[in-house]
């Protein structure tokens, strides 16, 4: 029962590297999420996926692009890391709301700092 | 995008019943109250949700009056393990809208 499962768990990069956190879940859910959430702040969305091929914007989504190419996975990338970055990133899914809303399924955390 | 407004922080004993309150005064017709709850270095775990009157789980209770412009989310009982922060959100995610989470209520149960 393995739900969101992310991938690096932690990371330490250095100004203007990139990288990429992977995303997967097992659960068939259409929606997918990115969240980052500072210290002491609450979470923010970065970008999210209704379905395969099929992604938007949330609040604060430059420095990072997603894609979606299968229902499973959702990866984030970071193409040139800022100290701005530096921040715990959460993945999420949920199934398709329909008339009412799901609950989001949070994986583990992707602990990033950039140097 | 409906916007929450909840407390920053609660204390309570052990034992006591914990009822957060959360303003959402500009809810639409077909927005969800949900509530999270978040442990440290843990991703956020869902609680409770509703759309109007009473709802219960083995967790806690949403009561939302008829107006649905507030919510308070009720924990019986509460133990030193329900220490964390209490997140409350609005919004309708099958309109293909997504959810904003704000700070939260950082609730500290003492013994």
């Amino acid at each position: 029962n393995a739900g969101v499962t992310q991938t690096p768990k932690f990371r330490i990069l250095k100004i203007g590297q990139s990288m990429t956190l992977q995303c997967t879940q097992d659960m068939n859910h259409n929606y997918m999420y990115w969240y980052r959430q500072d210290p002491g702040m609450g979470l923010k969305l970065i970008y999210y996926s209704v379905g395969a091929g099929i992604t938007d914007k949330g609040e604060v989504p430059n420095g990072y692009n997603v894609s979606r190419s299968t229902t499973e996975d959702f990866p984030l990338r970071l193409e040139l890391a800022a100290p701005s970055q530096t921040s715990v990133y959460f993945c999420a899914s949920s199934s398709h709301a329909g008339v009412s809303n799901q609950p989001q399924h949070f994986g583990d955390g992707t602990r990033l700092s950039i140097l | 995008l409906a916007k929450t407004t909840q407390p920053i922080s609660m204390d309570s004993y052990e034992g006591q019943e914990v009822n957060i309150t959360c303003s959402h005064n500009n809810i639409a017709t077909n927005d969800y109250i949900t509530w999270y709850q978040q442990f440290p270095s843990q991703g956020p775990r869902f609680i409770i949700q509703g759309y109007k009157t009473k709802v219960t789980n083995e967790v806690a209770s949403l009561f939302i009056p008829a107006d649905r412009k507030s919510s308070t989310l009720s924990l019986p009982r509460v133990s030193l393990s329900d220490t964390a922060v209490y997140y409350c959100l609005v919004g309708d995610i099958g309109a293909g809208t997504a959810l904003i989470f704000g700070k939260g209520t950082t609730l500290s149960v003492s013994s």
